[in-house]
């Protein structure tokens, strides 16, 4: 297994530009998320989704927008960059199978983005 | 609020020599509680997650500890190695199944020196 995987690495952007931050897993998990961390803060949940077809917001939605059209991929957009972006982001994935009591959660590489 | 607090900020310790990290919450229903550690521009990755019966876990150099009467936790980190050096983050998952009942930490950035 891959795990989970984000495209590209690392991307610089101008401001209103936009673009979209790649996130596949390929171990069959109904959930997946997108987070942001920022220095001096922890993990902000920006969407998550529950499976194909759902999504919800999370703590910091503004400027961008998900879908989850197959179970293995799940896709951020930045409808139009601004400097506030530039972050460093994280998919996620879980199954909604609980072991022992929970589900442990699997993070992606991360891209960093900056906006200009 | 549902909150999650770890200290140190930073910590900087010599190789060999044992570290003990701490978490305090105030989340509440309760689910579990999860380290993780994150290497310099990698992902987090899972070191040992605990429900509200177990007060202790341990994986490899990595003992956990959970109070939940006292809403606390430990990470402690026996006969540090240089690889040690990362970020260490406090998880609490509040009970409801959504994604966004995940409260993250700020972390603690551990440097093991030679």
């Amino acid at each position: 297994n891959a795990g989970v995987t984000q495209t590209p690495k690392f991307q610089v952007l101008k401001t209103g530009q936009s673009m979209t931050l790649q996130c596949a897993q390929d171990m069959n998990h109904e959930y997946m998320s997108w987070y942001r961390q920022d220095p001096g803060m922890g993990l902000r949940l920006i969407h998550y989704s529950v499976g194909a077809g759902i999504t919800d917001q999370g703590e910091v939605p503004n400027g961008y927008n998900v879908s989850r059209s197959t179970t293995e991929d799940f896709p951020l957009r930045l409808l139009s960059a601004a400097p506030s972006q530039t972050s460093v982001y994280f998919c996620a994935s879980r199954s909604n199978r609980r072991r022992g009591g929970y589900n442990e959660q699997f993070f992606g590489p991360g891209t960093r983005l900056t906006v200009l | 609020k549902n909150q999650v607090e770890q200290s140190p900020q930073s910590l900087i310790i010599l190789e060999g020599k044992n570290c003990t990290l701490q978490c305090n919450y105030t989340v509440s229903p309760f689910s579990n509680l999860r380290w993780y550690k994150q290497d310099t521009g990698r992902g987090p990755v899972s070191l040992t997650i605990m429900t509200f019966s177990e007060n202790t876990k341990s994986n490899r150099r990595y003992t956990a500890t959970l109070d939940a009467d006292t809403k606390q936790s430990s990470l402690h980190i026996t006969a540090s190695q240089l690889s040690d050096s990362a970020s260490y983050i406090c998880v609490v998952s509040a009970h409801g199944g959504s994604q966004g009942n995940l409260i993250f930490g700020k972390g603690t950035k551990l440097s093991v020196k030679p």
